[in-house]
């Protein structure tokens, strides 16, 4: 079974800085995919950004961007240029690849969440 | 093309009573999963159902509990028999395909049992 751990209940960060939120996980699967979803106050999810395991570039969209360490099983976002809307709770989670339909299930397991203020 | 439709949004049960959850997918999709998120926590995986079929449902509790998605119709979760703990917000998300492709989620539906 697979665990993601998110070590860091709550940060704050300043408008317009950089805030890095961590993510562990641990799995015996060789391929597989990450994620990063927001959770606004609305209680949306929100897919912020997606990384596959068998691709050694990280992931980048716009202000969001990942550090996937794959051998330490590490999978951190780093927001830039925080903004007031970045304020949400954030969860990392995890997929494992699964090679035709009807193999097995695309469950996603998550982390705990941590929960972002921006502070204007 | 609408997003993933759950409905109610809210839903307030006695203990005891029958709760019913619907989550209707995206256009073209015909993968659903359901997650449940306790207070305080991340979301926890319940059951992935493809049209007229359970996949896998490892998630569910034991009792009280089923899913379903039918040929025609919105997939449906019902909870029998409502217990307190059983208060939580209820996530659907469906995807086009399989194998790593996003899970479009729905809204919610938040259940209160008094």
């Amino acid at each position: 079974a697979q665990t993601v751990t998110q070590s860091q209940p709550e940060m704050s960060v300043q408008e317009a800085e950089t805030v890095t939120l961590s993510c562990t996980y641990d799995t015996s699967e060789s391929n597989y995919y990450l994620f990063w979803y927001k959770q606004p106050p609305s209680r949306q999810m929100i897919l912020v950004i997606r990384q596959e395991a068998y691709k050694q570039q990280n992931a980048t969209e716009n202000r969001f961007s990942v550090n996937f360490q794959k051998a330490a099983k590490s999978f951190s976002l780093k927001i830039s240029d925080s903004q007031l809307g970045d304020t949400a709770m954030y969860f990392c989670a995890f997929m494992k690849h699964v090679a035709y339909s009807g193999a097995g299930s695309y469950q996603l397991t998550f982390g705990k969440g941590t929960k972002l203020s921006v502070i204007p | 093309n609408a997003g993933v439709m759950q409905n109610p949004r809210h839903l307030v049960r006695r203990r005891g009573q029958e709760a019913r959850l619907r989550c209707s997918p995206m256009k073209g999709h015909s993968h659903v999963y359901w997650y449940r998120q306790l207070p305080e926590e991340g979301l926890k995986f319940m059951v992935y159902l493809q049209k007229e079929n359970i996949i896998d449902e490892s998630g569910m509790p034991k009792e009280r509990f089923s899913a379903e998605f039918p040929k025609e119709g919105p997939s449906i979760l019902r909870i029998q028999q409502v217990v307190r703990g059983d208060s939580a917000a209820y996530f659907c998300a469906s995807s086009p395909l399989t194998g790593g492709n996003e899970q479009f989620f729905g809204p919610g539906t938040r259940l209160t049992v008094l």
